[in-house]
Formats: C-alpha cells, structure tokens, sequence
C-alpha cells in the first residue's frame, strides 16, 4: 500500500523542548516537503529536499530543522527556538514526472 | 513574485445547486495550477490539475475546474453540490523557477447544507 506515512497524528510538547515528526514515503519520490497550516493562513513552506543530502529552507524556515539522509525519510525537528509551534504539519512529496504533490495526513502539535 | 488567492473565506450552498470556488493567480508564464480538497484533521487530497491544452479540466468525486487566463482564474466548480463535498478547498500553483515549489492560498471552507 503506497502512500506518504506521517507520526504521530498527534504530539504535545512542553515549552523548551525539542521534537521530530516524522515522515516516511515508499512511493519512491525524490522531492519532499514539509508545510505548517495555521487557521486562515493556508500552507507555509518549511523546508523542501529535492534529493538525498540535500535541502532547502522554505518560507519559514526559523524554529526548524531538517534532515534526509534516506530517500524515504525526512523528518522534522521544532526546536525550542521556534516561538509558536501548535499547528498542524503537513508532510508531502513528488516523483521525478509528477507534476503534482501528494500529501501525508498530517501532525497536530500542541504545546502545553 | 508567483501566488494564488482565494478571495472568499467561506462559501454557502444548499445541496443539489451548482457550486464555485474562486482562485485567481498571478505567474509570469503560463501556469501550472492545482486544486487540492481537505477534509477535518485529514491531509490534502489532489482534485485536479490544469497544465497545457483544454481549459476545462475535470477531476475527481465530479469536480471540474475552468483555466481563464485573459482573468489569471482557475475557478473549481461542480453541477451538483453533495453535503459530503463540505470541506476545506485549496488553489495551488507551481513556481515556474524552481519546479519543486508550490504556493498555496489560504483556502476556502465550503459549506453545503442539506
């Protein structure tokens, strides 16, 4: 069954810690991305991997890091500098002849 | 700078009536522009795509959506609302420099009532 695997579907941190979300695909796609969607706002580019070892800051890339050292993973990491992390985080990704994105089913951060 | 914007936060329409969800662009070349559907909690779900050739594009669940570019408009619409299309409905272009981005609006909530 291929698809893009995002985890947890929900995650509460506390103010000053760290965090990964973590996403998995197994449709073989080269490009990866991770959004931020807040109320009204739409989808924010976070950080974007075109291939293994590579990848780039979005939009909003403070408060984030990232890493792709598999084809298949690119996990996100809110660190404590990010100043307001509760929102719900999309993970997607694209084959080489797509010309469309798809979409894991999210991660909704809490902090408490 | 390339975007998409939803003008309308929100549309209302009662079921069985024909439905419209705006989007306008603005891209210096010609567009690559999507349609994505989002339902509570859920991730994005592609409706369809317009590329090149006819400027009726027909999707998925009977979305179709209409490429206007003397009016930079890719507006989704449907025949016949279903209570169950009620959901949060995203316009998309491609940045035409660098292929793997994407910008995004802001969305529109559509609400179809019985």
């Amino acid at each position: 069954d291929g698809g893009i695997t995002q985890s947890p579907k929900y995650l509460f941190r506390k103010e000053g810690q760290n965090v990964t979300l973590s996403c998995e695909q197994n449709l073989n796609h080269d490009a990866m991305y991770w959004y931020r969607q807040d109320p009204g706002q739409g989808l924010r580019l976070i950080y974007y991997s075109q291939i293994v070892n590579d990848f780039q800051k979005g939009d909003i890339a403070e408060g984030y890091s990232v890493s792709r050292e598999k084809k298949e993973s690119f996990p996100l990491t809110v660190t404590s500098a990010q100043k307001n992390p509760t929102a719900f985080y999309l993970c997607a990704s694209m084959g080489e002849g797509n010309t469309e994105a798809f979409f894991g089913q999210g991660t909704r951060l809490t902090v408490v | 700078a390339q975007s998409v914007a939803q003008p309308e936060d929100q549309v209302n329409v009662a079921e069985g009536n024909p439905l419209t969800v705006k989007c306008t662009y603005s891209v210096s070349g010609n567009p690559y522009l999507f349609w994505y559907v989002q339902y509570p909690n859920r991730g994005l779900q592609f409706l369809l795509k317009y590329i090149t050739g006819d400027n009726l594009v027909k999707g998925s669940y009977g979305f179709e959506a209409e490429f206007n570019k003397s009016q930079t408009s890719f507006h989704l619409k449907k025949p016949s609302a279903l209570v169950s299309d009620s959901a949060l409905y995203f316009c998309a272009v491609r940045d035409l420099y660098n292929f793997n981005k994407f910008y995004f609006g802001s969305g529109t909530k559509l609400n179809v009532k019985p």
